[in-house]
């Protein structure tokens, strides 16, 4: 079966740094998304990655490695507006998404 | 990117009526566009894909005749739940794909709740 694995829960201080990991046993890969939803409110989209590697976008980056089905987002400068849910996204080999169950990050002051 | 909106925003009902949710892109002609489910504290689940002028593909376990989907248009979705009961109150979200990298452009979303 296909499977994404995010950790349920983080907290993490206002100004420092947090890596979300993210895990995927998937039929193929084409992609891996990250969205961010604040509570009561749709996704928005973050990164993409489809090759190994960083990705780097503001203080959002995002990093892949297919060899071991694994990503991280990583958040710097942590600001009280990036609490939130971040859910991890694979697209398979029928181009299909498949989600993970999203990481709530609480931000404390 | 893709502007979708949703309408209602909200929705309050009774039990054994039927509400209609629109999808509408704004700004996007969309062949296609998502509709998913998502329970408090849980991931989005995709129900079905809608595509224009043709019939909707559900997932498994969704039942069409319960969820009613028309894409009449390149701009606008409707999902209609019918006789909804308490347990399909939930947060409907759609979405199309677009932009650079094929990702999801979502509309605002439409909670659900039937009494």
């Amino acid at each position: 079966g296909q499977n994404i694995d995010q950790p349920t829960e983080m907290t993490a201080t206002e100004g420092a740094i947090v890596q979300i990991n993210c895990t995927y046993q998937t039929s193929g890969f084409n992609g891996l998304f990250w969205y961010q939803q604040h509570a009561g409110e749709a996704p928005t989209f973050l990164s993409y990655n489809v090759l190994d590697g960083l990705e780097e976008k503001g203080r959002f980056s995002s990093f892949l490695s297919r060899s071991k089905g694994y990503s991280y987002l990583l958040l710097k400068e942590l600001q009280m507006k990036d609490s939130a849910s971040y859910l991890c996204a694979v697209v398979d080999s029928n181009y299909q998404l498949i989600w993970g169950a999203g990481t709530k990050l609480i931000i404390k002051p | 990117g893709a502007v979708v909106s949703q309408h209602p925003s909200w929705v309050i009902c009774k039990s054994g009526t039927s509400v209609k949710i629109e999808c509408r892109s704004l700004d996007f002609q969309a062949t296609t566009m998502f509709w998913y489910r998502q329970f408090p504290k849980q991931s989005l689940m995709l129900m079905a894909t809608s595509n224009e002028g043709s019939k909707a593909t559900y997932e498994q376990g969704v039942e069409k005749d319960k969820f009613l989907i028309n894409h009449a248009s390149l701009t606008l979705s409707t999902l209609t739940v019918t006789s909804a009961h308490p347990e399909d109150s939930s947060f409907y979200i759609c979405s199309n794909p677009g932009g650079d990298y094929n990702e999801q452009f979502f509309g605002p979303g439409t909670r659900l709740t039937v009494l």
